[in-house]
């Protein structure tokens, strides 16, 4: 069965720039998360998905992030500007609801540098 | 979703056992315990998880005790590609729950030829 797909794998913006990630879950997944991993830390969920329809948003900062998932499939996260501090790889994870499903896959990430 | 306490890094020989352990103290009834590894530049891997019993699979075992209020993860024989960082989760599962994937800071396993 295909992974978690996401791309770019690598990107380098300037600040204040915008920038866009795309995931493309496991087929079949309901549930979609976004996570932020800065450096030497743990991933940071960012939003989390069921179908089309946002669970939890809390610690996206949403003056500057959006995330959407048209059609309940594909994903994309933005930020607009982006700032120094934004500089972290991006992960995206997939799950199949259910008891013995609900496991979440990730992708490879996307690392972002803000210079 | 309850909190948890790992030690942030740990040594083991290649060949021999690594016990790596997670204290869960707050852990409620319908949460279970998760563990993730992540090795270097790549996306978190699900390992193993449980409730109340111990569980094995190909990769690791995990025992929880009967308080439920730590469990340790055992990899029974370390290989060097087992290097990497491993996370315990405790959440209710499925989603539909309220379950999410939160992780901490992780204990950082580095296995030595």
């Amino acid at each position: 069965e295909a992974g978690v797909a996401q791309s770019p794998r690598y990107k380098i913006i300037e600040k204040r720039q915008s920038v866009a990630f795309w995931c493309n879950p496991i087929s079949g997944h309901a549930t979609l998360y976004w996570y932020q991993q800065i450096l030497g830390q743990g991933p940071k969920l960012l939003i989390q998905f069921q179908n089309n329809g946002v669970v939890d948003d809390s610690q996206l900062p949403k003056d500057r992030f959006s995330a959407e998932r048209l059609k309940g499939v594909d994903s994309t996260l933005k930020i607009q500007p982006a700032k120094l501090e934004d500089s972290a790889v991006y992960l995206c994870a997939s799950s199949l609801d259910g008891l013995a499903g609900d496991l979440g896959f990730f992708g490879p990430g996307t690392r972002l540098t803000v210079l | 979703d309850a909190k948890t306490t790992q030690p942030p890094s740990m040594d083991c020989a290649e060949g021999r056992a690594a016990n790596l352990p997670c204290n869960h103290s707050t852990i409620s009834g319908n949460e279970y315990v998760y563990w993730y590894r992540q090795i270097h530049s790549q996306g978190p891997q699900y390992i193993i998880h449980g409730l109340k019993n111990n569980e094995t699979n190909e990769m690791a075992s995990l025992i929880i005790t009967e308080d439920r209020k730590s469990s340790t993860l055992i990899l029974p024989h370390a290989t060097l590609r087992d290097t990497a960082v491993y996370y315990c989760i405790v959440r209710v599962s499925p989603w539909s729950q309220g379950g999410k994937l939160i992780f901490g800071q992780g204990t950082e396993l580095s296995v030595k030829p």
